[in-house]
């Protein structure tokens, strides 16, 4: 079956400019998880949604960064005013609800954030 | 402060040589541990999980250990291929609640023919 898709692949933009990433999670998948990835360094978690709960967005470094999950599927992370220092990786990665901490997290090819 | 650690940060060996992977964690209470595969250009691949009660689990040629009294775990391959130049991520999750996992840096594994 379909996997977890992201969208852009690749995003090159000005410092300053928003930008928008998409991910659209396996079907019936209930939990969604963005993460950061920079060179060299391990993914640093940003936000969890699970069902209709409220997000956990306290791994979010400011308030350029927001996300939204709509109707508990896609969803979409904005970086507003971006910076040199959001250059990275953003991974997407959703799993099933059913014994939330041993499920499996399947995660998305990535989307290249370059901000110049 | 919940923690994983992971050594080496990079790794290169012959194809055909085993090597083993090493993870250290501090995250408590500990729920289970995963390992990944992260292709380049690819998002992580789950490999094994490991929970408390299990002290070694075996996925074709990768076998994970698991001493939860010293909070270590281990990842090895036997008889490598060039396909398993990847980034090896060791994950950690909490039974305390939390629902975001614990994630190690990674060792950069390179196998040269």
């Amino acid at each position: 079956g379909a996997g977890v898709s992201q969208s852009p692949s690749n995003k090159v933009t000005e410092k300053g400019k928003d930008v928008e990433l998409r991910c659209d999670p396996i079907s019936g998948h209930t939990a969604l998880y963005w993460y950061r990835q920079s060179l060299g360094q391990g993914l640093e978690f940003l936000i969890y949604f699970q069902g209709n709960s409220a997000p956990d967005k306290s791994g979010l470094p400011s308030d350029r960064f927001s996300a939204e999950r709509t109707g508990g599927s896609v969803s979409t992370l904005t970086i507003q005013r971006t910076q040199q220092e959001d250059s990275a990786v953003y991974l997407c990665a959703s799993s099933g609800a059913t014994g939330r901490t041993y499920n499996e997290q399947f995660f998305g090819p990535g989307t290249r954030l370059t901000v110049l | 402060k919940n923690q994983v650690e992971q050594s080496p940060q990079s790794l290169i060996i012959l194809e055909g040589k085993n090597c083993t992977l090493q993870c250290n964690y501090t995250v408590s209470p500990f729920s289970n541990l995963r390992w990944y595969k992260q292709d380049t250009g690819r998002g992580p691949v789950s490999l094994t999980i490991m929970t408390f009660s299990e002290n070694t689990k075996s996925n074709g040629r990768y076998t994970a250990t698991l001493d939860a009294d010293t909070k270590q775990s281990s990842l090895h391959i036997t008889a490598s291929q060039l396909s398993d130049s990847a980034s090896y991520i060791c994950v950690v999750r909490t039974s305390g609640g939390s629902y975001i996992p614990t994630f190690g840096r990674g060792t950069s594994l390179i196998v040269h023919p």
